[in-house]
């Protein structure tokens, strides 16, 4: 089956920085790459997903790129805001039903 | 349209004890998902139905049995609890291409 690595595990920044999380596929058949955003408490929601004839997707202060030949995907979020605190989980999917989690990064914004 | 509704949303047991988690759906979904979360391991999948009638296990199954009553409805049931089963457990409804989940039951078995 699928198997998803997701690093780092926690990352910090300040306010107004950028953070990166990146993820790593092991399924090449694999070609729907989700992110979902969990706050304390709360349930995972989608907040932005690639398929795999796309090379980058942006929405606002986030974004993603997937480079399909080395099976590995990231999230950028810019100028970070507390609200961005969270923990964010990775994907994979061929499509037909199941999702493939990563572990979860736990993103902690200064103020 | 209250999407995927999971009940309770907390749970004490005892070693040994059973119960049932329920999970209903207003979104039409085929597809219908249980997952486990635990610090440091994500998401896991327990065990899914890709449509009425049918089930198959996931990652984690064993100790859990389910049931997918209709469409609208996809149970969890824990026959004989043990502590390796406290965690936080999420529904969750529609394709690979994205899901819905529910708010989550938080059970602890002592």
């Amino acid at each position: 089956g699928e198997n998803v690595e997701q690093h780092p595990s926690t990352l910090s920044v300040q306010e107004g920085d950028s953070a990166v999380i990146k993820c790593t596929y092991s399924d090449s058949a694999s070609n729907y790459f989700p992110w979902y955003k969990q706050e304390l408490g709360k349930r995972p929601q989608l907040i932005i997903d690639i398929r795999s004839n796309v090379g980058e997707k942006k929405d606002q202060r986030i974004a993603v790129t997937l480079n399909k030949t080395a099976k590995h995907f990231s999230l950028h979020i810019t100028e970070t805001q507390p609200e961005d605190s969270a923990v964010y989980f990775c994907a994979a999917s061929s499509g037909d039903y199941k999702l493939s989690f990563g572990a979860g990064t736990t993103v902690t914004v200064r103020a | 349209n209250a999407g995927v509704t999971q009940t309770p949303k907390f749970q004490v047991l005892k070693t040994g004890q059973s119960m049932t988690l329920q999970c209903a759906q207003d979104m039409n979904h085929n597809s219908m998902y249980w997952y486990r979360q635990d610090p440091g391991m994500g998401l896991r999948l327990i065990y899914y139905s890709a449509s009425e009638g049918t089930t198959d296990k996931g990652e984690v199954p064993n100790g859990y049995n389910v049931s997918r009553l209709n469409k609208r409805e996809f149970s969890l049931r824990l026959e004989s609890a043990a502590p390796s089963q406290t965690s936080v457990y999420f529904c969750a409804g529609g394709l690979g291409y994205g899901y819905t989940f529910g708010s989550g039951t938080r059970l602890t078995v002592v």
